[in-house]
């Protein structure tokens, strides 16, 4: 089967750091994607690790370990726009299936 | 600009009215795929196509159907709603290659769709 596990939610501070984690089991694995999506709208790409490793771009980083079935998103020197939904998903090795996760909804407080 | 377009952005409709859904890709994708999204399930995948003419049913395609008879094109149909299909709907649309590398999900806008 498929799983793919995200904390509900998550709260930090304006200027902070925060990790949002994600665990998966899946049936075959051709990359893991994190995307953002703020309320009522379409989800939009963030990063992406197909190897172990930590890819940064900017304030954002995404780290992946295969072994584990683990990622985690860091988001640095936190911004309020940077409230909202963060939704980790797994590409299977067939086609372009995609498994969702469940998402992180973040609150960034002043 | 490349873009996946959806439309209606907003439907009220009544139990039992046949609708559908349009979804349209400028980036010569192969792969189109809808998704349904409620509260505390995330993203549920109802039908995908891999190419024109093939289609194949996601993890929650009960109540839909979908055809593929050109590329650009991926409709959702729902030929009898019923509330329990009061939802947001996202289309999404990617390259299909295996070695298509960062190239995730372009998403349509979405469409919030009211059964009553």
């Amino acid at each position: 089967g498929q799983n793919i596990d995200q904390p509900t939610e998550m709260t930090a501070t304006e200027g902070a750091i925060v990790q949002i984690n994600c665990t998966y089991q899946t049936s075959g694995f051709n990359g893991l994607f994190w995307y953002q999506q703020h309320a009522g709208e379409a989800p939009t790409f963030l990063s992406y690790n197909v190897l172990d490793g930590l890819e940064e771009k900017g304030r954002f980083s995404s780290f992946l370990s295969r072994s584990k079935g683990y990622s985690y998103l860091l988001l640095k020197e936190l911004q309020m726009k940077d409230s909202a939904s963060y939704l980790c998903a797994v590409r299977g090795y067939y086609g372009q299936n995609f498994v969702f996760g469940p998402g992180t909804r973040l609150s960034v407080l002043p | 600009e490349a873009q996946v377009t959806q439309n209606p952005r907003y439907l009220i409709t009544v139990t039992g009215k046949k609708l559908t859904v349009t979804c349209s890709q400028n980036m010569n994708h192969e792969y189109m795929s809808w998704y349904r999204q409620d509260p505390g399930l995330g993203l549920r995948q109802i039908y995908y196509s891999m190419n024109v003419e093939v289609t194949d049913k996601g993890d929650v395609p009960e109540g839909y159907k979908v055809s593929r008879k050109e590329k650009r094109n991926f409709p959702l149909i729902l030929e009898s709603p019923s509330p329990n299909q009061t939802s947001l709907y996202f289309c999404a649309s990617s390259l299909m290659s295996l070695g298509s590398g960062s190239d995730g999900y372009t998403f349509g806008s979405g469409t919030r769709l009211t059964v009553v």
